[in-house]
This record gives C-alpha cells, structure tokens and sequence, in this order.
C-alpha cells in the first residue's frame, strides 16, 4: 500500500492564479482531511468527507473547495490565490465504523504552497 | 469553538533528559491523540487515550489522560537524538482533528 499521497511535493503561484491539489489514498478508507500547517504552528481543519458525494467545512474554509467524487481520491482547489494561503497542506485519512473507537489519522507527505 | 492549548511551545534538553509537554482543551474530549513531526515530514500517529485517567506506554514514552479528559501529557525518559521532533496533541473524531500548537523538542548531545 502506498497509503496516503499527494501531488505535487511543491508549488510557487502568482497572486490569483488557481490550482488543484491532489491526494489519494489506497487503503479504503472513507473519512478524507485536509489541513493547512503555517510555520510553527499546528494544524486547522480546512475541509472534510465522510464518504464519497458528501463533504463538509472545517474550521478555516474560506478561499478552498473540495469535492470527492471517489472514495480514493480528495482533492483541494485553490482559486485566486492569496500570500494569505502559503502554507503546508496536509491531506490526511482515517477508518470510521460502528466496530472501530479509534480515529488515527493517516497523513500524506504534504504539499509546500508558496504565493507570491 | 473547541480550543487545544500545548505548553511549553520548545524545550531544549540535554540527551538522556526527561521531557514533558503538556496539553489542555478548552472542552472535555471524547479522546485525545497525539502525533509526532519530524522537521520536513508529516506527522505520524502515537496513540489515542480514551478513558478518564488513563495511561499507556511505548516503551520510552507514557501517556496521560487527565481524570476530567481536558488535559493530557506526553513524557518521555531519557530523551535520544531520535526523539528530534515536534509532539502534537489533538482532540476530535471522525469529524477532523484540532490540533495544539505543539511542542518542539530540540536535543543537545
């Protein structure tokens, strides 16, 4: 299993460019994350899914979209770009069930967003 | 909204030191994890503590979880290079995490 990856490792954009960026997992999970991580800080929720179709806001979503269309594949959409969103993003999946109590979270490596 | 605060924000030991860092929610937690950041990499899950009051240990690290389940504590004995990173602890479910700010842990050999 290649567990959680995204693409791409790095990016530098322009202010209001858009991108996408990409993350799949291979362990059939069906809750999906995405976090921001700005230095020295921990993380923030951006969005989330429970399942394939169905997504919802985290804590910071202003600016981001998210749809999930597959239970493999998350990815997270830019538009118009701001310095405001150089960050790390961090896709991350877990396995929730009624037989299973713990939510450990899978991480991939991450992708480094510089805007400028 | 739920807050998770983490002290001390870097700790600076000597190799063999103990280190301790210390975790606190604004509101009780159904559970608590806790994850390790090497520099450059992503974090890696440790552990989920479940009960009031309980503990679990890894080998060099032990896990607390206050009787209230708002706080919690990460220690580690005799700290080695290994233990280079940043200590995270986060509180949620299936609905995502809110992580502390988390500690730096900077190892003088």
């Amino acid at each position: 299993n290649a567990g959680v990856t995204q693409t791409p490792k790095f990016r530098i954009l322009k202010i209001g460019q858009s991108m996408t960026l990409q993350c799949a997992q291979d362990m059939n999970h069906n809750y999906m994350y995405w976090y921001r991580q700005d230095p020295g800080m921990g993380l923030k929720l951006i969005y989330y899914s429970v399942g394939a179709g169905i997504t919802d806001k985290g804590e910071v979503p202003n600016g981001y979209n998210v749809s999930r269309s597959t239970t493999e594949d998350f990815p997270l959409r830019l538009e118009l770009a701001a310095p405001s969103q150089t960050s790390v993003y961090f896709c991350a999946s877990s396995y929730s069930g009624s037989a299973v109590s713990s939510y450990e979270q899978y991480f991939g490596p991450g992708t480094r967003l510089t805007v400028t | 909204g739920q807050q998770v605060m983490q002290i001390p924000q870097y700790q600076h030991v000597q190799e063999g030191e103990d280190f301790t860092t210390y975790c606190n929610s604004s509101t009780t937690l159904s559970n608590i994890q806790w994850y390790k950041q090497r520099p450059g990499g992503h974090p890696v899950f440790l552990i989920q503590l479940v009960k009031s009051g309980e503990v679990k240990k890894q080998k060099r690290l032990t896990f607390q979880f206050g009787e209230a389940k708002k706080n919690s504590s990460l220690h580690i004995t005799a700290t080695q290079t290994t233990d280079v990173g940043t200590y995270f602890c986060a509180g949620g479910g299936a609905d995502g995490l809110t992580f502390g700010k988390g500690t730096h842990l900077i190892i003088q050999p």
